[in-house]
């Protein structure tokens, strides 16, 4: 099981805003590791949306953006979108573990 | 353009060995550290582990030693993951993706992801 916690869903009309929460702990997020997501469309490989907490790859639209608070983090879809239907996973480094650690991941359905 | 593009899929039965492969192009081979993520029908993103691309030098996650191997061909910029005596929860998509530059001995994320490899372990 992740030590990052994601909800499993979220939905959202088109054009609303919807956040996606990411929880980790002291030996993770809170140990000040970055904190980066990826959106896996259906069918597809994963693609990096938000790399350390809150930078955008080139091309990715400013309709999404990452915060960091804490041990929490978010990534949040503004303007919602049909293409934006897909799963989301947060991502970062756990010092107790030493790995990389994937959250539970969210689907986003636009409804 | 960056590309990582990995083998096609493979069907195994159990106790049987595979070998995947990642080529990457469109960037200095050895610039970048490989790494290996697994995803199970239905399931989640799971790191495997790493690959120094410099070095050779393999790092695993837990529960990901003993069977697995990764590999380099740097003269092909070629990645290879090796799974043996195979079973049915070996089951999933694997993919190779790029790691970014580390930040503070710290992988600063995956930037580029081959396009997966599903193998299948049955009888």
């Amino acid at each position: 099981q992740s030590v990052l916690t994601q909800p499993p869903s979220v939905s959202g009309a088109p054009g609303q805003r919807v956040t996606i929460s990411c929880t980790g702990s002291s030996s993770n997020i809170g140990a000040g590791y970055d904190v980066h997501w990826y959106q896996q469309l259906p069918g597809t490989a994963p693609e990096l949306l938000i790399y350390d907490n809150t930078n955008r790859p080139s091309g990715v639209p400013d309709r999404f953006s990452g915060s960091k608070s804490g041990t929490s983090v978010s990534l949040a879809i503004s303007g919602l979108q049909a293409d934006d239907e897909a799963d989301y996973y947060c991502q970062s480094y756990d010092s107790s573990l030493s790995t990389y650690v994937f959250g539970t991941g969210t689907k986003v359905t636009v409804l | 353009q960056v590309q990582l593009l990995q083998s096609g899929s493979e069907l195994k039965e159990p106790g049987a060995s595979m070998k995947v492969s990642c080529k990457a192009s469109g960037y200095t081979f050895n610039y970048y550290a490989i790494n290996w993520v697994r995803q199970a029908p239905g399931r989640g993103l799971e790191w495997m582990g790493w690959i120094n691309t410099r070095t050779g030098n393999p790092t695993f996650a837990q529960g990901f030693t003993g069977r697995f191997v990764f590999s380099l061909d740097t003269s092909v910029s070629t990645s290879y993951l090796q799974i043996s005596s195979l079973k049915a929860d070996d089951t999933a998509v694997y993919y190779c993706a790029r790691g970014r530059p580390m930040v503070r001995g710290i992988l600063s994320g995956f930037d580029y992801w081959g396009q997966g490899t599903l193998v299948t372990v049955s009888s």
